[in-house]
């Protein structure tokens, strides 16, 4: 079945640094998500993208959708001690279902 | 507006017993999902219900798992009996489809943890 490759699988980084994940996969996607999940709740979509090739940013933080439709990345600008937490990627194509990431988990030292 | 609704939030229970858990999706919302999310894993689509109907259940263990959607409202996710392995949180979402072949948004509710020993 498809499968996404989510890197790293953490991160240790300090309060103020630039964070960058990515995720790939062996099939082609029509919709890329990126979701973070905080220790018990559910996951929250951080930004959606559509098209291949398109960039839209949510703040702090900024996500691309791959040429190749194969691939997505998402970078945080900055950090906070809030952006603690495991960040998800996941891909769908049309009329079918979501499939996640195993997760980045992002640690911030103070 | 009032989110994606779960409970319990937590359940022990010992293997070869049976629980279910609750979801109420947010006001309006005709599509329903349960996803499994094992330690360490992302979550995993269980069972997808378009109002009262299912959609996708090819990744649900039908011999010991089951959930319904009686009044395309609220749903219930029943596992009997339970496993080791069964061990997760069960997520519940839901979406608002716009049409065919357009996004969707999955709203997450909080999740149950179960724990089987």
């Amino acid at each position: 079945g498809q499968q996404l490759n989510q890197s790293p699988q953490s991160m240790f980084i300090q309060e103020g640094e630039d964070v960058s994940m990515n995720c790939t996969s062996s099939s082609i996607f029509n919709t890329w998500l990126w979701y973070k999940q905080d220790p018990g709740e559910g996951p929250v979509l951080l930004i959606a993208l559509y098209k291949a090739g398109e960039l839209t940013s949510n703040g702090r933080l900024t996500a691309q959708f791959g040429i190749t439709r194969k691939d997505s990345f998402l970078n945080i600008s900055a950090s906070i001690p809030s952006d603690v937490g495991i960040y998800f990627c996941a891909g769908q194509s049309y009329g079918d279902k979501i499939i996640f990431g195993k997760g980045t988990r992002l640690h911030i030292l103070p | 507006e009032a989110g994606v609704a779960q409970s319990p939030r937590y359940k022990i229970i010992e293997k070869r017993q049976s629980v279910a858990f609750w979801c109420n999706p947010i006001s309006g919302h005709a599509t329903l999902y349960w996803y499994q999310q094992i330690l360490g894993q992302g979550p995993k689509l269980l069972i997808q219900f378009q109002n009262n109907g299912v959609v996708d259940d090819s990744q649900l263990p039908k011999d010991r798992f089951s959930a319904e959607r009686l009044k395309g409202v609220d749903s219930t996710l029943k596992i009997q009996p339970a496993k080791l392995e069964d061990s997760a949180v069960y997520l519940c979402a839901s979406s608002s489809r716009p049409g065919w072949g357009l996004p969707e948004t999955q709203y997450f509710g909080p999740g149950t943890r179960l724990l089987v020993l």
